[in-house]
Parts: structure tokens; sequence; C-alpha cells
């Protein structure tokens, strides 16, 4: 069964500084990895998907590598601002014959301080 | 990209009672899936809603208590059926092509 882990939990840094949110997830035999962010009550916006073939995207200001054969991935974000505060979610989608189910590591709850 | 709205975004209810969320696509996706995020938890898959036919549901997760249906290749439906506190949770509906959308919620509390 696949397991995905989040560290840490919760990270608080200073406006500017750059964010590296770890994820590890236990069976590598994945199809994708997907980043997302949720703000407190709402939903969960997309942030950046990572077929299992591609070491890593880029979008703006953040960028997620894959390492599949280790089990890891790592979203950074650059020059961390204010508006970056949320929890973000690392979820791997499972062979493509499963539909794509995701499974979500517990998240990372992000302060960025002004 | 896919939008997804979910009807109604709140609600409040005694126990014992049932509530059905809707779930609407404004695009054909491939597959569309159930999730619940309990208090301070991360997502869990509930169910994989199938087109026509029965939803295929997770490991504790029965068509009893979570009735689903999707008519159709937009819409879905969640049944929360005789309900308790303990399923007090946000009810997110999802839609995948490729990637992943999710719809804004469902914020239920159970007393």
């Amino acid at each position: 069964k696949q397991e995905v882990t989040q560290i840490p939990a919760a990270l608080s840094v200073p406006e500017g500084e750059n964010l590296v949110l770890n994820c590890s997830f236990t069976d590598s035999a994945i199809y994708n990895l997907q980043w997302f962010r949720q703000d407190p009550g709402k939903g969960l916006t997309s942030l950046l998907l990572i077929q299992s073939s591609q070491r890593e995207q880029t979008s703006g200001r953040l960028n997620a590598s894959l390492d599949k054969s280790s089990g890891r991935s790592t979203l950074y974000i650059a020059a961390s601002q204010p508006g970056d505060s949320a929890t973000y979610l690392c979820a791997v989608g499972l062979i493509k014959a499963a539909g794509n189910k995701l499974t979500f590591g517990g998240g990372t709850r992000v302060l960025v301080k002004p | 990209s896919a939008v997804i709205s979910q009807k109604p975004s709140r609600d409040i209810c005694q126990r014992g009672t049932s509530l059905t969320i809707q779930c609407q696509v404004d695009s054909q996706v491939t597959m569309m899936f159930w999730y619940r995020q309990q208090p301070g938890q991360s997502l869990t898959l509930i169910a994989t809603a199938n087109q026509g036919s029965e939803a295929t549901y997770e490991s504790g997760f029965v068509i009893d208590k979570f009735p689903i249906s999707r008519p159709n290749l937009t819409f879905s439906t969640l049944t929360v059926s005789n309900m308790s506190p303990e399923d007090s949770s946000i009810y997110l509906c999802s839609g995948s092509s490729e990637l992943q959308f999710f719809g804004p919620g469902t914020r239920l509390t159970v007393l």
C-alpha cells in the first residue's frame, strides 16, 4: 500500500527566504506526482504535475523535482512571499490503469512572515 | 483546465439524516473521484465515480454509507447516509484526465 509522507509538517520563514518542502513515497511504481496548495477553508489548487518519466517541472517561482527510484520529490519556492502562506500537499498518482487515484501526504503548513 | 463546482458549499445536519452533495465539471473528464478531509488531516479517497455503473470504493468505505451516482461524464453526487458526528468533514470532488482538479469542497458539520 502506497504511503506518502511530508516533512516538515509545519514551516515558518521570513519573507524572501527560499522554501524547501519534502515529500517521500514508499512505492516507486507511480504514474505521476502532483503538488497542490490549500488555503484555509478552501479547496485544492494544482501547482505542478510531474509525470513518472520526468525529473522536474517549473512554473514561475516554483520548481518540483522527482526522484522515483528513491521515492522522493521536493518542491522549491523561491523568494517566498506572505501570499505563499498555505498548506502544501503532495499527492502520488497510481498506475494509469487505476485511473490516476491519488494518495496524499499529510501536508506542510507554511507561514511566510512579512 | 477544468472548473469544478460543488453544492452545497457547507451544511449543518442532525445525526441520523442524510445529505447529498452535487459535483459539476464544466468539461468532460475521464475520471471523477470523491475524497474526504477530516479536521486537521489530509485527503482520503472514498471512491471512484464510474459513469453509468456502481462506484469503486476504497477500503473502509461502503456503498450503503456513501452511495454515489455518475449519470454522465460531467456530473456526480455523493450521499452521506445516516450521519453521525464522526462524518463531520470536508468532502471534495475531483475530476481527472491527466491533471487532477478539485472542487471547492463541501464542509459538513453533524450535530
